[in-house]
């Protein structure tokens, strides 16, 4: 079975202030991982997946984001956040092992840039 | 760019009403997922598709069913709507790849839909 958590409901920084969202993974052989944006009212937009490979993986809008097989973690990082990127964020996982084509959710991160 | 589209972004329905939400991608892509959305829940899918009518049950798929006869379509419907399906419908398409899923998945913008 595959899941994902994401343990913190919401992330609050100031604007230019570094931004992490965390994410941490259960699978049963090697992830894909994945993270989304949401900004109200829109659907999701793809931000950026690991497959394999380097272990640090950039994105859209300057975010980025660390694998970390050891912890099974996936963080989605910002150098400096801006108030745009107030959204809700969505970390993903499929498990290589899996017979079918299914992303498990985490439940949604909200971030608030203040100004 | 891909273009997911759904046909309505709010809708108010009745309960025991039938329910159609359509989706349409313009890429070409084989697979094809309906998720519903709903706070501190996230993404639960409700029924994928990997081919011009094929199906598959996803985690949530009870009260739910889907027809797929053109490969750009994929359709939802509601038999007979009840109120705790008033939630927030998204529609996901991705190609296929070898390796059976490292593509990512494209999303319509959202069906807020209200049963009352």
């Amino acid at each position: 079975a595959q899941s994902v958590a994401q343990p913190e409901d919401q992330v609050n920084v100031a604007e230019g202030n570094p931004l992490t969202v965390k994410c941490t993974y259960s699978v049963s052989g090697n992830p894909y991982l994945f993270w989304y944006v949401q900004y109200p009212n829109r659907g999701l937009q793809f931000l950026l997946k690991y497959i394999t490979g380097d272990n640090l993986v950039k994105g859209s809008y300057g975010f980025e984001a660390e694998f970390n097989k050891s912890q099974t973690s996936f963080h989605l990082k910002k150098p400096s956040a801006l108030v745009s990127d107030s959204a809700l964020y969505f970390c993903a996982v499929r498990d290589t092992d899996g017979s079918d084509y299914k992303l498990s959710f985490g439940a949604g991160t909200t971030v608030t840039v203040r100004a | 760019d891909v273009k997911v589209t759904q046909s309505s972004r709010y809708l108010v329905k009745r309960t025991g009403e039938k329910v159609f939400l359509e989706c349409v991608q313009d890429m070409d892509h084989e697979n094809m997922f309906w998720y519903r959305q709903d706070p501190g829940l996230g993404l639960r899918l409700i029924y994928f598709s990997y081919d011009v009518k094929m199906k598959e049950k996803g985690d949530i798929p009870e009260g739910y069913s889907v027809s797929r006869e053109k490969k750009e379509r994929f359709s939802l419907i509601l038999e007979s709507a009840s109120t705790n399906q008033t939630s927030m419908y998204l529609c996901a398409s991705s190609p296929l790849s070898k390796d059976r899923a490292s593509y990512e998945q494209y999303f319509g913008p959202g069906t807020r839909l209200t049963v009352t």
